[in-house]
């Protein structure tokens, strides 16, 4: 099976930076990816890690580390409509159907 | 709407009623996929499908059942026997490969009274 742990929520401040980290374990690892979702909105795709190392896509950076099992999602510059929740998910080499076995989410609230 | 449509948005049932969600994708993505989201947890996977015709069950797919006879469309039904029917129902397709991702419809919203 896979176990995906992340912080419930984390609170940041406008223009500065938050970390979000992300720890799994799982039997075939096979790639990772953050999702963003508004409240009551579907999850919208934001990185995708499947070699270590940093992977940078304008403000978001992405972050893995396999011998880990780790993976962080690095936010700079918050804006108030960063307010939202983040999922991490991963898929597994021996899940049939490529389907994501998704995290808890962490909600993350910018205050002004 | 990212390809995929989900309908409707909200759906309103009562106890003991099947009900039956919508989920169509014009991209030709053989993949597709139901999960649920319960208030401030992640998604789970309900069933899925890789072809035309066949499916699987996820993790939690007790009490619904799909079908997939075109590749279109994959709608799914809540039934009676599902205990705690009322959450938010997400469907997302996939390409196929190993490193691309879910994309979600908009969801929809079921309340069970």
């Amino acid at each position: 099976g896979q176990n995906i742990d992340q912080p419930t929520e984390m609170t940041a401040t406008e223009g500065a930076i938050v970390q979000i980290n992300c720890t799994y374990q799982t039997s075939g690892f096979n790639g990772l990816f953050w999702y963003q979702q508004h409240a009551g909105e579907a999850p919208t795709f934001l990185s995708y890690n499947v070699l270590d190392g940093l992977e940078e896509k304008g403000r978001f950076s992405s972050f893995l580390s396999r011998s880990k099992g780790y993976s962080y999602l690095l936010l700079k510059e918050l804006q108030m409509k960063d307010s939202a929740s983040y999922l991490c998910a991963v898929r597994d080499l021996y899940n049939a159907g490529n389907m994501l076995t998704f995290g808890g989410g962490t909600r993350l609230m910018v205050k002004p | 709407d990212g390809g995929i449509t989900q309908s409707p948005k909200y759906l309103f049932r009562k106890e003991g009623q099947n009900v039956t969600l919508s989920c169509e994708q014009n991209l030709n993505h053989d993949a597709m996929y139901w999960y649920r989201q319960d208030p401030g947890q992640g998604l789970r996977l309900i069933y899925y499908s890789q072809i035309v015709n066949d499916f699987q069950k996820g993790d939690i797919a007790e009490g619904y059942s799909v079908s997939r006879e075109k590749k279109e469309s994959f709608p799914l039904t809540v039934t009676s026997a599902q205990k705690n029917p009322t959450a938010f129902y997400l469907c997302a397709r996939g390409q196929g490969g190993p490193n691309s991702p879910l994309h979600f419809g908009n969801g929809t919203r079921l309340t069970v009274t």
